[in-house]
């Protein structure tokens, strides 16, 4: 299985912050990285998938990046609604795997 | 309204068994692979179970042979079949939908999730 390690695991931020989350895959994966948000107590909701592309409704300000096994999630501004857990998901071999989770806190 | 809705957690036993529905509306079902996802008290994500437009199936070495997935798109409805259950399947088990993109599970839309918990 495609070991996706997420660092750091938690991070605290103001408004207004830029914010930038990590995703390294064990293996190569091309750009099948996902990410997703997740607020406290609802479902996990997706940002961006092919590891660039947004999903439609999703703000601008977030945007992912890849450069070989290493992915980034980022937030150019954080807003107050942005406080979350976000997770990255590998789509390039079943079984499709998660990271562990990036906690952003307010500061 | 685009939705999918759990239906059937609760509490079980260890080594029994438990069936998970999913209900959805709003999209047409029978076009979509559908999966589950679950996630433990820890917060991790686990994909348990999927199934393509076909009827093909798939799932991780953990629960193969245990748990079964199972699509009616006449009731656009989507199951999922758990036997031999322990503690370590304790989650909050999320239906959710992958697009149509050949060869990229990414899931575009989730339920609100079912709670099972296992324990005696």
């Amino acid at each position: 299985d495609i070991q996706m390690t997420q660092s750091p695991s938690s991070l605290s931020g103001s408004v207004g912050d830029r914010v930038t989350i990590t995703c390294r895959a064990s293996q190569s994966i091309s750009a099948y990285l996902n990410w997703y948000q997740q607020r406290s107590g609802k479902a996990p909701k997706l940002l961006i998938y092919a590891a660039t592309r947004l999903q439609s409704g999703v703000p601008s300000r977030f945007s992912g990046s890849l450069s070989g096994t290493d992915f980034t999630l980022t937030i150019s501004s954080l807003q107050p609604e942005d406080f979350a857990t976000y997770y990255c998901q590998q789509s390039y071999s079943v079984p499709a795997t998660f990271g562990g989770g990036t906690k952003v806190e307010i500061k | 309204e685009v939705q999918l809705v759990e239906s059937g957690g609760g509490l079980v036993q260890p080594g029994g068994s438990l069936r998970l529905s999913c209900a959805a509306s709003g999209f047409t079902f029978n076009t979509y692979d559908m999966h589950w996802v679950r996630q433990t008290t820890g917060g991790n994500l686990e994909w348990v179970a999927g199934i393509g437009t076909a009827g093909d199936t798939y799932y991780p070495d953990s629960v193969k042979g245990r748990f079964t997935i199972s699509r009616e798109n006449a009731k656009n409805s989507l199951y999922l079949q758990m036997n031999s259950l322990s503690a370590g399947d304790t989650a909050v088990y999320y239906c959710a939908r992958v697009p149509p993109e050949i060869g990229n599970w990414y899931f575009d839309l989730w339920g609100r999730g079912a709670l099972v918990t296992v324990s005696s």
